[in-house]
Formats: structure tokens, sequence, C-alpha cells
């Protein structure tokens, strides 16, 4: 069956060290892969965007990278801060459209 | 640019009954997808329009329907309610349909079903 897998316990990390979450997926073939985040009762943020031809994708202290063979990606924040902290969600489509399906999200707490 | 909105924010119904969910998305915006959250499931996509048409379907009973206006405006509505459809219905658009878009989502409204 198809799955996407997150670590579905939280991260604690401390302030200014880097962050790294995973997203691993079974049984799909996605034409790219996106990050979320969400921050309590409200919607989902856009963060990140990857193909599947690209193998690392960046933006200011975010790096997401992408590898189809392993069928996983990692987001790594660097430098976090307390105001990192929120639930992280990886999303995949495999048509390039707008069905999105989401991972179960993990829970990134940065201690000051 | 103003973002997506959705009204109700809140929503309190009982079983049986139905309800319709509003959407506006960004200015400009044409495709405009539907998700249901909740604790068990997370995000679960429920169908996405474009142009008036709906493009793509998720796996949800046809208790569950929505349509888009020409104004790119869309709604959802849940007939029949059942206590396992209380969730927050998140709402995001689009620039276009397909081609690696990112979503913009909206705040969400928080449907309860006692």
């Amino acid at each position: 069956s198809q799955k996407i897998e997150q670590n579905s316990e939280a991260l604690n990390i401390q302030e200014g060290k880097t962050a790294t979450l995973t997203c691993n997926y079974t049984n799909y073939s996605p034409a790219y892969l996106q990050w979320y985040r969400q921050d309590p009762g409200r919607g989902p943020v856009f963060l990140l965007l990857i193909r599947e031809n690209e193998k690392e994708k960046r933006k200011e202290r975010l790096k997401v990278t992408f590898d189809t063979t392993l069928k996983q990606s990692l987001f790594h924040i660097t430098a976090s801060q307390p105001a990192d902290s929120a639930t992280y969600l990886c999303a995949l489509d495999e048509n390039a459209g707008n069905m999105l399906t989401f991972g179960g999200g993990t829970r990134l707490m940065v201690k000051p | 640019k103003a973002g997506v909105t959705q009204t109700p924010r809140y929503l309190i119904k009982t079983r049986g009954q139905q309800v319709t969910l509003s959407c506006s998305p960004i200015s400009g915006h044409r495709s405009v997808s539907w998700y249901q959250q909740t604790p068990g499931q997370g995000l679960q996509f429920l169908f996405e329009y474009f142009s008036e048409t709906q493009r793509n379907k998720g796996n949800f009973p046809g208790r569950f329907s929505g349509r888009q206006f020409s104004n790119s405006r869309s709604e959802m509505n849940v007939s029949t309610l059942e206590l396992g459809d209380s969730a927050l219905y998140l709402c995001a658009s689009s620039p276009k349909a397909g081609d690696y878009n990112e979503q913009f989502f909206g705040p969400g409204t928080r449907l309860t079903v006692l």
C-alpha cells in the first residue's frame, strides 16, 4: 500500500542547532515533493518544492534533499530558532497537479 | 494581495444535517483544492476545481461534493453529516492547474458534528 511516513514523535533541539526532518514514502512515484509548515489553528504554509530530477534545494536557512532511489526527502533548518517551532509536513504529487498527499507531520520544538 | 479566506471559521452541526463551506481564493488564482484534516488521518485531499470543473477527486464518499463559480470562489457541501466528519476543512488555491504549483492554504473551517 502507499505510505508517506514522517517521524510522529516530536523533535526537540537546542536553539542554534540544525534540525533534520525525514520524509519516507513507499509505492509512490512522485513528480515532486513539497514541504509545509503548520502552526496550531492555522493552515499549512508552503516552504519549499523539489522536483523528481532535483537533488537539493535551498532557501535561506532551509534545505531540502530528494533521493528517489531511497524514496526519501530530508528537510534541514540550520541555525534553528524558537520561532521555527511548528509542525512540518511533507507532501507529494504523482501527477504534477494540485492533488497533494501529505505525511502525518513532525512537530519540531526549538528550545532557547 | 489578500490571502485565501474561508467562511465560516467555526461550525457546529448535528448528525444528519448538511453543511456548506465557502472558500475565496487569492485574486487571480483559478485552482481551488479542498482538504480534510483530522488527528487520526492527517491531511487528506478531497477534490480540486479549476475553471469550474472538478479535475481531481480524493477517496471520499459521495456525501462530499463541491463546486466552483466563474469568479473562482468555491464551495464544498457535506450531506447527512456523521460524527466522523468532525474535522478542520482547509481550502488551498494555486495560480493554475498542474505544473508544480505551491498551494496557498486558508485558515480552515473547524466543523464539529454532535
